[in-house]
């Protein structure tokens, strides 16, 4: 079994609004990732967790707040959006984090209005 | 942020033709993924390549690791309709050694076939 949820599927938000992304993984991975990306370009990294600790920021904006309650989980904590925030959220999980393959969750579709 | 040179950028085929795409780095890479992207979907992984020279099969598909560990290319034999969709490459410059494991993407190949 190689699956990777996330939660909401769609999300509509204002720019005053507070909510969250959800991720889960029960494969055993060690490292889960959060990816933002725009219609047909590639995804860009923007947090790594490795052991459940934040091993890369990719100089994100405090605006998005990634937090790993434990192995399987994955959250992102969204406020004070802006609408070129909008755009398709990846999570995607390892088994480690040296040269294993990842695999991405469905993806949540963040339209911030 | 860094992506790969990926090509062609997108194809137009018949259903039944064949489908070649590669891609191209300045850098070495020790892993090499591909991925399908169905739209609004996330990315499947299809076919994961760790040696170079490395030719791997995954059904219709076909990938290889270029021996100069700087590209890679991907086969489809026999297209069906549902192979429609974006193929990405990745690279990853981490090994088996702590190294951390960012997947640098290609930019993409948009695949339509028509039946």
């Amino acid at each position: 079994d190689t699956e990777v949820t996330q939660t909401p599927k769609h999300l509509v938000m204002g720019m005053t609004n507070k909510k969250s992304l959800k991720c889960e993984q029960h494969m055993g991975h060690r490292a889960m990732y959060w990816y933002k990306q725009k219609a047909k370009k590639p995804p860009e990294l923007m947090f790594v967790y490795s052991y459940e600790k934040l091993s890369i920021n990719e100089s994100v904006p405090s605006r998005f707040s990634p937090e790993c309650p434990n192995s399987s989980l994955l959250n992102l904590h969204l406020h004070a959006l802006q609408p070129e925030d909008s755009a398709l959220y990846l999570c995607a999980s390892s088994q480690g984090t040296a040269g294993y393959e990842q695999y991405f969750g469905p993806g949540t579709r963040l339209t911030v209005t | 942020g860094q992506q790969l040179n990926q090509s062609p950028q997108s194809m137009f085929i018949q259903e039944g033709e064949d489908v070649s795409m590669n891609c191209t780095s300045s850098s070495i890479f020790n892993t090499w993924l591909w991925y399908k992207q169905d739209p609004g979907e996330g990315p499947v992984l299809l076919i994961a390549l760790y040696k170079a020279g490395e030719l791997t099969s995954n059904g219709r598909l076909t990938a290889q690791f270029g021996i100069t560990r700087k590209d890679s290319f991907l086969n489809i034999s026999a297209s069906i309709p549902s192979d429609v969709g974006i193929y990405f490459c990745a690279g990853q410059l981490g090994g088996y050694g702590g190294a951390t494991n960012k997947l640098i993407f290609g930019t993409g190949t948009l695949l339509a076939v028509q039946p």
